[in-house]
């Protein structure tokens, strides 16, 4: 699967929306994007996940990039309980449905 | 719905002793399901793949005799974590694959310490 990178770390406002990049440049056709984020001391929760087009769901929306070599996690509505660890991943369709946890971006949400 | 509970959530035991940890699916069946493991400031790292009706499969380096994972049933896979030493102590993670939803679903952990 490919790999991704993340910023490690980044600040937003309560209220504001927050912004989650994360590169995959050598994502391959048949590969989805997949979220997660975790919050301290819990297991992962899982957020949203897609293949070329945008997704949103209650939690959040998914933008990927034309080309699929990018994408963007944006939590329209920051609250303090959105503080985690929020990582990218990207997964084959495989049956085997592993998935390999990078990082991931600290974001920590500031009143 | 697609809830995963582990058991216990916490567990401290003396170094040499074995320790089992529980993983349920609650609302659904999986035939596969991970377990992971997290160290202090790191990521989470795989340790096997539980399949339903057969043996696990190990990541490279994960002794699968120190391991030991037993998935007997579609919505019960367990860990058994055998001569534990205190280089064991870390918080574990399993999760469980909702195949009809390509979405794979993780419990809340279980933070071992091995005194």
């Amino acid at each position: 699967d490919a790999k991704t990178t993340q910023p490690p770390s980044m600040d937003c406002a309560e209220g504001r929306a927050a912004n989650l990049p994360c590169n995959h440049s050598t994502i391959s056709g048949n590969e989805y994007v997949y979220w997660y984020r975790q919050i301290h001391s819990q297991g992962p929760q899982y957020i949203i996940h897609g293949l070329k087009n945008n997704e949103t769901n209650e939690m959040a929306s998914l933008i990927i990039t034309e080309d699929r070599k990018s994408s963007t996690l944006i939590l329209p509505h920051a609250t303090l309980r959105d503080t985690a660890v929020y990582y990218c991943i990207v997964r084959g369709v495989r049956n085997d449905y592993k998935l390999s946890f990078g990082a991931g971006t600290t974001v920590t949400v500031r009143a | 719905g697609a809830v995963v509970s582990q058991h216990p959530s916490r567990v401290i035991c003396k170094s040499g002793t074995s320790v089992k940890i529980e993983c349920r699916s609650l609302d659904f069946q999986a035939t596969t399901m991970f377990w992971y493991r997290q160290f202090p400031k790191q990521s989470l790292m795989l340790m096997a793949t539980s399949n339903e009706g057969s043996k696990a499969t190990y990541e490279q380096g994960v002794e699968k005799d120190k391991f030991l994972i037993n998935h007997a049933s579609l919505t019960l896979s367990t860990l058994t974590v055998t001569s534990a030493h205190p280089e064991d102590s870390s918080f574990y993670i399993c999760s469980a694959v909702l195949a009809s939803r390509n979405e794979q679903f993780f419990g809340p952990g279980t933070r071992l310490t091995v005194l």
